[in-house]
């Protein structure tokens, strides 16, 4: 069935290094990618998206593009700040069950002064 | 536009009581979908409606109603809450296969 699977965290960095989140995901046909993030106590809120091969998302300094060769959508920051310090979930959107949105299981980032 | 409101923020309950939690959205999207979000987990998705009088099934649907009568509202009901049940549980709507909004969350407690 359809699948998202993500790096396991927590991620610790230090401010203004390099972020990268893995990101892998199994689909029929051709979903849709998300990156949502979640700060504390709050929703998910959309970071970024792409809905086709080739495409890249970006925002608030993160990036991610759509693998189709290699199935996946990796998230990248080139330098992090303690703001950014949240939970990461990559999904994919699919036509069965009426576009239902598979998520993966959340990475966690920390982000040190 | 409010986007995705969810009531109550906060609830305790004890063993055996019912509540129903609510969930509103004022951007006519078709889809809704309630899931739950445990301490150090993903998300899990409890049900989900395609549109107004059509719902079906997630992942972990056992010990939850719901129903979808307008196009705006989604109530999700827990019949006879258990301390399983205990978490935070988000609503979320979205058209197609396009960004999913969420809710700010309901944090459930059953005692």
């Amino acid at each position: 069935g359809d699948s998202v699977t993500q790096m396991e965290g927590p991620v610790t960095l230090s401010e203004e290094a390099f972020l990268t989140i893995n990101c892998t995901y199994t689909a029929t046909g051709y979903p849709s990618l998300f990156w949502y993030v979640q700060y504390p106590g709050e929703g998910l809120q959309l970071l970024l998206k792409a809905t086709k091969a080739d495409d890249k998302g970006s925002n608030k300094g993160f990036e991610a593009t759509y693998r189709k060769e290699t199935t996946s959508f990796h998230l990248e920051k080139g330098s992090v700040q303690v703001s950014d310090s949240a939970v990461y979930f990559c999904a994919l959107s699919v036509v069965t069950g009426g576009f239902k949105t598979i998520f993966g299981a959340g990475t966690r980032l920390f982000v040190k002064a | 536009n409010a986007g995705v409101t969810q009531t109550p923020k906060f609830q305790v309950l004890k063993t055996g009581q019912s509540m129903t939690l609510q969930c509103a959205q004022d951007m006519n999207h078709e889809y809704m979908s309630w899931y739950r979000q445990d301490p150090g987990m993903g998300l899990r998705l409890i049900h989900y409606s395609v549109g107004a009088g059509i719902t079906d099934q997630g992942e972990v649907p056992n010990g939850y109603n719901v129903s979808r009568s307008t196009t705006e509202d989604f109530p999700l009901r827990l019949l006879s809450a258990a301390p399983s049940q205990t978490s935070v549980y988000f609503c979320a709507s979205k058209q197609g296969a396009d960004t999913q909004y969420f809710g700010p969350g309901t944090r459930l407690t059953v005692l």
